[in-house]
Parts: C-alpha cells; structure tokens; sequence
C-alpha cells in the first residue's frame, strides 16, 4: 500500500529553537496534506490543512506564524515549529491523500514525530 | 483545531468477547466517516469506513453503524482478540478535511 514517511521519527529541541518536520509521500503525489497534533491521551487534534503550491489553511486557534507549514512538491510537505517552548512537546502526524481521493482508505497516515522541547 | 471530546474512556472486554466502541460526530453535513486503530506511539491505521447514504458495514470481524439522526457511529468488533488492544478512533469527513472524534482506549483481558 501507499506509504507515507515522516522525518524525523523523534526530535529533542531547546526552548527557543526551530524544527522542521518533513512528511513525505513515497509512492503516490500527495494534493493535500493535514497536519495534525496529538496530546497523550488526546485525540488528534487538525492543525492545518495544506495543498500544493498554495498557502495553508489553518484551523481557528492554530498560529501559523509559529507552526509554518509548506507544499512546495506534490511528494512534500513541512511543519516548522519556530521558537519552541516546553508547551510544544507533542506528538505530530501527518496524513496525506491523493488528487481526487475522497475514501478513507486512501487517506495515508505518516508514523508521526515526537518532539520534546526542553 | 476542531475535534469532538479531548478525554480517551476505555473499555475493558475479555478475550473472546465482542466489544462495541462508540463515537458522536459533530457534523451532520459530513458524509463520509471512518474508523481508525491507533496503537502506542505510531500513526492511525485504517480499520473501515462508511458513506452517509449506508447504515451499516461490515468487514473481516468488524461491523461500522452509522445513525445518522442521533449522530452516532459505532465499531462492533467480534470475538475480540489481545492484538485489537489500542486506541480507536471515528473521524468525520467533511469540508474537505477529516476530524477526528472521541477515542476509546480498548484493553482486551486474556
């Protein structure tokens, strides 16, 4: 089936810094990407929604000043947590589906990203 | 960001047993739902999914309700087993974007 990879698996930033996380489609042209974030326990949460070569559409309550989301590629997309503090920490994941996709079996999750902010 | 319920109930079933997880939706728009098994630190996996014009579903062990007057979905899995232990979650398709429901922590007893 469809893959889709997120890189890195597990970041440890320090408070203030940036990180970037990559989510990659591996086999098929991702038109739209989600970003989402999970607290243990929690349910995932939608951040932001991002298709290809246009900006992303966040959701109420998402900064997007600090969570910049990319597009750039049909394969690519990146969340930069720009000055990262502890509150931050979570778990994020992205999901990708493919132009003209509405099924839920074509939606593909990535394996998710843990950053940890100290 | 939108989601339906931020506390995780669990469910506890012996081995054997049948488990029904239950979700509300929020949307009475959306018209495509879809239930997910989330395991401890890995992405959501796909489990089975239902357009708004069915009722009912059912695939290898798994039976999706969907009532659409109440909004409510449910996941009825038969003869429950120790790898179905995870986190499941319903989510909703609507406005081009899918949102995740409620979750329901499912600890299978041997």
């Amino acid at each position: 089936g469809a893959v889709v990879s997120q890189h890195p698996s597990w970041v440890i930033c320090k408070s203030g810094t940036s990180v970037k996380i990559e989510c990659r489609s591996l086999d098929f042209q991702a038109t739209t990407m989600f970003w989402y974030r999970q607290f243990p326990k929690q349910s995932l949460m939608l951040m932001a929604t991002s298709n290809e070569g246009s900006k992303a559409t966040y959701e109420q309550g998402v900064e997007k000043d600090k969570f910049l989301i990319n597009h750039a590629s049909l394969t690519l997309s990146t969340l930069t947590v720009t000055s990262a503090h502890p509150e931050d920490s979570s778990f994020y994941i992205c999901s990708a589906r493919s132009k003209g996709q509405v099924a839920g079996n074509t939606i593909y999750f990535g394996e998710g990203s843990w950053l940890t902010v100290v | 960001g939108e989601s339906v319920g931020l506390h995780l109930p669990t469910l506890s079933v012996q081995e054997g047993d049948n488990s029904i997880i239950n979700c509300a939706y929020s949307n009475s728009a959306s018209d495509y739902f879809i239930w997910y098994k989330q395991e401890s630190g890995k992405g959501p996996q796909f489990i089975i999914d239902i357009r708004s014009n069915m009722d009912k579903r059912q695939g290898q062990r798994v039976t999706v309700l969907l009532n659409k007057t109440v909004k409510h979905l449910s996941l009825q899995i038969a003869a429950t087993q120790p790898g179905d232990s995870a986190v499941y979650f319903c989510a909703e398709n609507g406005r081009g974007k899918l949102i995740f429901g409620q979750g329901t922590e499912l600890s299978v007893k041997p």
